[in-house]
C-alpha cells in the first residue's frame, strides 16, 4: 500500500516571502499522480497543483510550484510571494493510475501554514 | 452551477442511532468517495464507488455503509456500530480518467453524544 508522509505539522512564513512544504511518499508503482490540496478555515478542499509522474517537468501554477524528485519519492510545494490568503492546512496526496487500483487518493497528515503580516 | 452538495452542514445525533449523510453531484462523474477527517489529521477513505451499484471498502469502513443507486448520489450511513463517529465527513467525486482531480463537497460535521 502507498503511504504519504508530511514531516512538518506546522510552518510559518512572512507575507511576501517564500516557503517550501515537504512531502515524501512510498510506492512500488511507476505510473501515478501527485497532488497538493489546500484546506482553509472554511474546510473546503481546494486543489492547488497536480503532477503526473511520467512528466519530468515540474508543475507550476502562478505562485505555486513543485519540486518533484521521482527517484527520491519527494514532492515538495513552494509558495512564492506568500499572501495572507495562503494560510491553510496543506495536504499532499497520491493517486495510483486508474488502471491499477481505481482513482482513490492517499493523503498525508497535513501541514498547517501560518502567514504572518 | 456544477458541483457537489452535502447536507446538512452540521448534524447532531444521540449515541446508538444510525444517521445518513447526503452527497449529491451534478458533474457527471463516475467515481465518488467518502472521507473522514479528525482534528489535526489527514483524510481517511471510508468507501468509494467507481460505478453505479458497485462500491468498495476503503481503509476505515467498519461501522459505515453506503449505496450507489444513482450516478449522482452516494449517501453514507453511520451506524451505531461505529465506535467513535464524531468527525468531519467529506464527500468527493472524480472522473475516472488520467490525472483527473477529486472535487470535494463542503463537508458535514457530525457530533454524536
Amino acid at each position: 500500500a502507498q503511504t504519504v508522509t508530511q514531516s512538518q505539522p506546522e510552518m510559518s512564513v512572512q507575507e511576501a516571502e517564500t516557503v517550501t512544504l515537504s512531502c515524501t511518499y512510498d510506492t512500488s508503482e511507476s505510473d501515478y499522480y501527485l497532488f497538493w490540496y489546500k484546506q482553509p478555515p472554511s474546510r473546503q478542499m481546494i486543489l492547488v497543483i497536480r503532477q503526473e509522474a511520467y512528466k519530468q517537468q515540474n508543475a507550476t501554477e502562478n505562485r505555486f510550484s513543485v519540486n518533484f524528485q521521482k527517484a527520491a519519492k519527494s514532492f515538495s510545494l513552494k509558495i512564492s510571494d506568500s499572501q495572507l490568503g495562503d494560510a491553510a492546512m496543506y495536504f499532499c496526496a497520491y493517486r495510483s493510475a486508474p488502471e491499477t487500483s481505481g482513482s482513490r487518493l492517499t493523503f498525508g497528515e497535513g501541514t498547517q501554514l501560518t502567514v504572518n503580516p | 452551477d456544477g458541483g457537489i452538495t452535502q447536507s446538512p452542514k452540521y448534524l447532531f445525533r444521540k449515541e446508538g442511532q444510525n444517521v445518513t449523510l447526503s452527497c449529491e453531484q451534478n458533474l457527471n462523474h463516475d467515481a465518488m468517495y467518502w472521507y473522514r477527517q479528525d482534528p489535526g489529521q489527514g483524510l481517511r477513505l471510508i468507501y468509494y464507488s467507481q460505478i453505479v451499484n458497485d462500491f468498495q471498502k476503503g481503509d476505515i469502513a467498519e461501522g459505515y455503509s453506503v449505496s450507489r443507486e444513482k450516478k449522482e448520489s452516494f449517501p453514507l450511513t453511520v451506524t451505531s456500530a461505529q465506535k467513535n463517529p464524531t468527525a468531519f465527513y467529506l464527500c468527493a467525486s472524480s472522473s475516472y480518467l488520467g490525472s483527473a482531480e477529486q472535487y470535494f463537497g463542503p463537508g458535514t460535521r457530525l457530533t454524536v453524544t
